[in-house]
């Protein structure tokens, strides 16, 4: 059974750092590009960043393009977000979610999801 | 990038009625070459991450009951649930994943009437 599992929420300062995992099981993880989309509570979703299965090819959103950083170790089956220089409008509900085999950009599988909230 | 909008913002359906739920793009999210839109359609229930129910604006994922589907071309699409269970009810996203950065529309929250 495929399971995503999101790790690394949790309350920081604005400017502070966190750094996300989403440990992934019951696939190959080295065979998929992988995703992180958040959702501000109550409010929709919003995708940030993607790697593929190498590293070779990532991409970001422009909100958090120079400030979060993708990243990958297959060998321990995980995909990390790491967060610099938070804002209060970076509070939501973190994602880590799959690439369907079959394109790019659709979204199969997600983790349960990890709340960060930005507040002094 | 490339909005999504979505409408109604709201519906309550009766029992076993038929739900529709209309997704636009700001641009067109078909590509000539492979005759492909490039519409994928979400499910999320309360409480709960988002679920995948519809790629290729109209193909439905496995698993996915027959009662969804979806429809469109150019830059507006639909997503239909022929008969309105109770287990439907959610918000319903729709994507593009034409260009990134890959976006959504606002959620169309569906109840029972």
């Amino acid at each position: 059974e495929v399971q995503l599992v999101e790790s690394g929420g949790g309350l920081v300062k604005p400017g502070g750092s966190a750094r996300l995992s989403c440990q992934a099981s019951g696939f190959e993880l080295t065979a998929f590009t992988m995703n992180w989309v958040r959702q501000v509570p109550g409010r929709g979703l919003e995708w940030l960043s993607s790697i593929t299965a190498s590293s070779s090819f990532i991409k970001y959103s422009d909100s958090v393009k120079g400030r979060f950083t993708i990243s990958r170790d297959n060998a321990q089956n995980s995909l990390f977000l790491q967060m610099n220089s938070l804002r209060p409008e970076d509070t939501a509900v973190y994602y880590c979610a799959r690439d369907f085999e079959l394109t790019y950009g659709v979204f199969d599988y997600w983790g349960p999801g990890t709340l960060v909230t930005v507040s002094s | 990038d490339i909005v999504m909008t979505q409408s109604p913002d709201s519906l309550g359906v009766s029992r076993g009625e038929r739900a529709t739920i209309n997704c636009k793009s700001s641009q067109s999210v078909f590509y000539s070459s492979n005759n492909k839109s490039y519409v994928a359609w979400y499910q999320q229930k309360r409480g709960q991450s988002p679920k995948l129910l519809v790629y290729w604006a109209s193909t439905r994922q496995s698993g996915v009951p027959d009662r969804f589907s979806g429809s469109g071309s150019g830059a507006d699409y639909t997503l239909t649930i022929s008969s309105l269970q109770a287990e439907d009810v959610a918000v319903y996203y729709c994507q593009q994943y034409y260009s990134s950065p890959f976006t959504f529309g606002p959620g169309t929250r569906v109840d029972i009437k």
